[in-house]
């Protein structure tokens, strides 16, 4: 199975500030991910798809980048309501189709 | 909109089983294949099946595989998943939720169902 990693883990910033989150893929899945956004007591929201494709209804802050393993969600603009986990999902192939492990933003 | 209303959780004995629905709505529900995922307490996301837009093709976490089986009712907009000899560590809230038209890009979730295994 691919394993898919994240960091940081956690990270604590200012509202305005510009945020990196970054997620390796133990082999190869061309632009095959997915980053969602989970906030305390709510279910997953998709915010992009195919790497860098923003999902219907997503704030233009958000944005992702990169192919092959190495992959980045870029919060510009920090705003209060974005606090919440973010997980990448690889959809390489076959299932399963595993999350890393999560990086929690504080505010 | 769509719609996902996760159902059938609660508190099950370790060995028991237990079988959760999702209604779905607010969209074309045949042509999209449908996801089970969970989150355990403090944990992360752990995808757990899948099933195609037809009920043909399934896949499975190999943790799950031969213990869970998912299924879909066209006729009623329902997604199931089954859950027999149930652990411990599966424990957690499980959101069905909605593929899209890749049917792997999990596009839509529901609010989600907790099940808690304790004896």
């Amino acid at each position: 199975d691919i394993r898919m990693t994240q960091s940081p883990s956690s990270l604590s910033a200012s509202v305005g500030d510009r945020v990196t989150i970054t997620c390796q893929a133990s082999q190869d899945i061309t632009d095959r991910l997915n980053w969602y956004q989970v906030k305390p007591g709510k279910p997953p929201q998709l915010l992009i798809y195919d790497a860098s494709i923003l999902h219907s209804g997503v704030p233009s802050r958000f944005s992702g980048r990169g192919s092959g393993t190495d992959f980045s969600l870029t919060i510009n603009n920090l705003q209060p309501e974005d606090l919440a986990t973010y997980f990448c999902q690889q959809f390489h192939n076959l299932p399963p189709f595993t999350f890393g492990p999560g990086t929690k933003v504080e505010i | 909109q769509v719609h996902l209303v996760d159902s059938g959780g609660g508190l099950v004995q370790p060995g028991r089983s237990l079988r959760l629905s999702c209604a779905a709505s607010g969209f074309t529900f045949n042509i999209y294949g449908m996801h089970w995922v969970r989150q355990a307490p403090g944990q992360g996301l752990e995808w757990l099946a899948v099933v195609s837009y037809d009920g043909s093709t399934t896949y499975y976490l190999d943790s799950v595989k031969g213990r869970f089986t998912i299924s879909r009712d066209n006729s009623k907009n329902m997604v199931y998943l089954q859950m027999n000899y149930v652990r411990v560590e599966d424990t957690a809230i499980y959101y069905c939720a909605k593929g899209s038209a890749s049917w792997k890009v999990i596009d839509y979730w529901g609010q989600g169902t907790l099940v808690t295994v304790s004896s």
